[in-house]
């Protein structure tokens, strides 16, 4: 299983971009990246997820390097709402095949806490 | 999230007596699974579930059991809680992950037990 490093704590300002970055030296070819958002008393929430380069949604980008050893999270003009805990998990699909693959034993690490600052 | 749901919500209950949580999906997945979440140790597997009466531990499963008797349901039970079992315990479900931005775990609301 891939381990992940994230930063324990970041602060930002309202309106500005922020850029969250996780180490997974240990990716295996198989393995996805997936980004969590939890919020205080609820239940972590999907972001984004990518293989490799670049992903955009209308939350968030995710850049992949070409080595995939790390990846970015970047929240562009973040709000007060913003402020939470993000996740960042390597894992593998299994049964790509089926209609009902998923992750096994992932192991979420501690997250980065953000702290979105008036 | 719709489509999981956790019961209950929160529980109190004294050392040595058994205790059951239960998760239910109406999204027909196949993985389910149990995390618990504690300050300082973010949200860690307890087991999960890979279909009916298929499961596998995760890393902290000591002192826990769990079961699926059917698709839609995947229980957890401690044997005899401990004061170390209080926790926050969040179920989940995961959705394909070839379904391109969508991939991932889909989590319950959570079920804060504390053990006295």
């Amino acid at each position: 299983l891939a381990k992940t490093t994230q930063p324990i704590s970041m602060d930002s300002y309202e309106g500005q971009e922020v850029n969250i970055t996780c180490s997974h030296n240990n990716i295996a070819t198989n393995d996805y990246i997936t980004w969590y958002q939890q919020f205080p008393s609820q239940g972590p929430r999907f972001i984004i997820q990518g293989y490799k380069t670049k992903v955009t949604n209308e939350v968030a980008s995710l850049f992949i390097p070409a080595d995939r050893k790390s990846s970015t999270l970047s929240l562009p003009r973040v709000s007060l709402s913003d402020t939470a805990v993000y996740y960042c998990l390597v894992g593998a699909a299994l049964n790509q095949a089926s209609n009902s693959g998923g992750y096994q034993k992932v192991t979420f690490g501690t997250g980065t806490k953000l702290q979105v600052i008036p | 999230d719709a489509g999981i749901t956790q019961s209950p919500r929160h529980k109190v209950t004294e050392t040595g007596t058994p205790v059951t949580l239960r998760c239910h999906q109406t999204e027909n997945h196949r993985y389910m699974y149990w995390y618990r979440q504690d300050p300082g140790h973010g949200l860690r597997l307890i087991h999960y579930s890979y279909g009916v009466k298929d499961t596998d531990k995760g890393e902290v499963s000591d002192g826990y059991s769990v079961s699926r008797s059917k698709t839609e349901d995947f229980l957890l039970t401690l044997e005899s809680a401990t004061s170390s079992q209080t926790s926050v315990y969040f179920c989940a479900i995961s959705e394909p992950l070839w379904d391109r931005g969508r991939g991932g775990y889909t989590f319950g609301s959570g079920t804060r037990l504390t053990v006295v």
